[in-house]
C-alpha cells in the first residue's frame, strides 16, 4: 500500500534462530502497529507504538519485542523463532490511533514467514 | 440478498445479488468500528466506519449498521460483483484506546 512498506515479503527460517521484520511509513503517522493473522484467528495485535521510543504490548506479544528509534521505522523481532510463529505478519499505521472518523489503519502488504 | 449468520465463516452469493455479512462485537464501550476488506495475498484495506452515535452509514455500494442494543454490526454490499470476493473484518475500538480488535472474518465467494 502506498505510504507503508514491509520487508521481507517472505521469509523462511530455521528454529532458534533470530529475525527481524521490518514496516517502514513515509506518512509520519504517530501510531504504528504489528498483528499477526492465522487461520480461524484473524488478526491479532503483537506490539504497538505510539511514538518513538514509546512502546507497549498486545495481545500475543510473548516472543516478540519490538523497537522504534524513529517516526517511520517499526521493527519486529522474534527472539528465538519457533513453528508457531509460523504466520503472515502485517504493519499498520494510523494518525490518530483511536480511529477518529474515517481514519482507520493503513496496512502493509505483510511477510510470511516460515519457521521450520 | 443473501446473508450470513453470525460466526459463520463462509458466504457464497450470486453476482448481482445484495450481501449482507455480520459480526458480533465484544465490548459494550467500543465506540467506533471499521470494516475492512482484505484480498488474496494483499494486507486488509478500509471500506467504511461508522461512530457509536450513528445507526446507519451509507458508502459507494455499501452500507454498515449499527446495532449497540445487542452489539450487532452489519456490512451490506449492493449488487455484488465478482471484485468483491474477499474475506472482510470488522473491527471495534474502545474509547480511550489506541488498538483495534479485529473478528475472525468473512470469506465471501461470488458466483458468476
Amino acid at each position: 500500500d502506498a505510504g507503508i512498506t514491509q520487508s521481507p515479503r517472505h521469509k523462511v527460517t530455521e528454529t532458534g534462530t533470530p529475525v527481524t521484520l521490518r514496516c517502514h511509513q513515509t506518512e509520519n503517522h504517530r501510531y504504528m502497529y504489528w498483528y499477526r493473522q492465522d487461520p480461524g484467528h484473524g488478526l491479532r495485535l503483537i506490539h504497538y507504538s505510539y511514538g518513538v521510543k514509546d512502546t507497549d504490548k498486545g495481545e500475543v506479544s510473548d516472543g516478540y519485542s519490538v523497537s522504534r528509534s524513529k517516526t517511520e521505522d517499526f521493527l519486529l523481532t522474534l527472539e528465538s523463532a519457533t513453528s508457531s510463529q509460523t504466520s503472515v505478519y502485517f504493519c499498520a499505521i494510523s494518525e490518530s490511533g483511536t480511529g477518529g472518523f474515517s481514519d482507520g489503519y493503513t496496512f502493509g502488504s505483510g511477510t510470511r514467514l516460515t519457521v521450520v | 440478498g443473501e446473508s450470513v449468520g453470525l460466526h459463520l465463516p463462509t458466504l457464497s452469493v450470486q453476482e448481482g445479488d445484495n450481501s449482507i455479512i455480520n459480526c458480533a462485537y465484544s465490548n459494550s464501550a467500543s465506540d467506533y468500528f471499521i470494516w475492512y476488506k482484505q484480498e488474496s495475498g494483499k494486507g486488509p484495506q478500509f471500506i467504511i466506519d461508522i461512530r457509536s452515535n450513528m445507526d446507519k452509514r451509507q458508502g459507494q455500494r455499501v452500507t454498515v449498521l449499527l446495532n449497540k442494543t445487542v452489539k450487532h454490526l452489519s456490512l451490506q454490499i449492493a449488487a455484488t460483483q465478482p471484485g468483491d470476493s474477499a474475506v472482510y473484518f470488522c473491527a471495534e475500538n474502545p474509547p480511550n484506546d489506541y488498538k483495534l480488535s479485529f473478528g475472525a472474518g468473512t470469506t465471501v465467494t461470488v458466483r458468476a
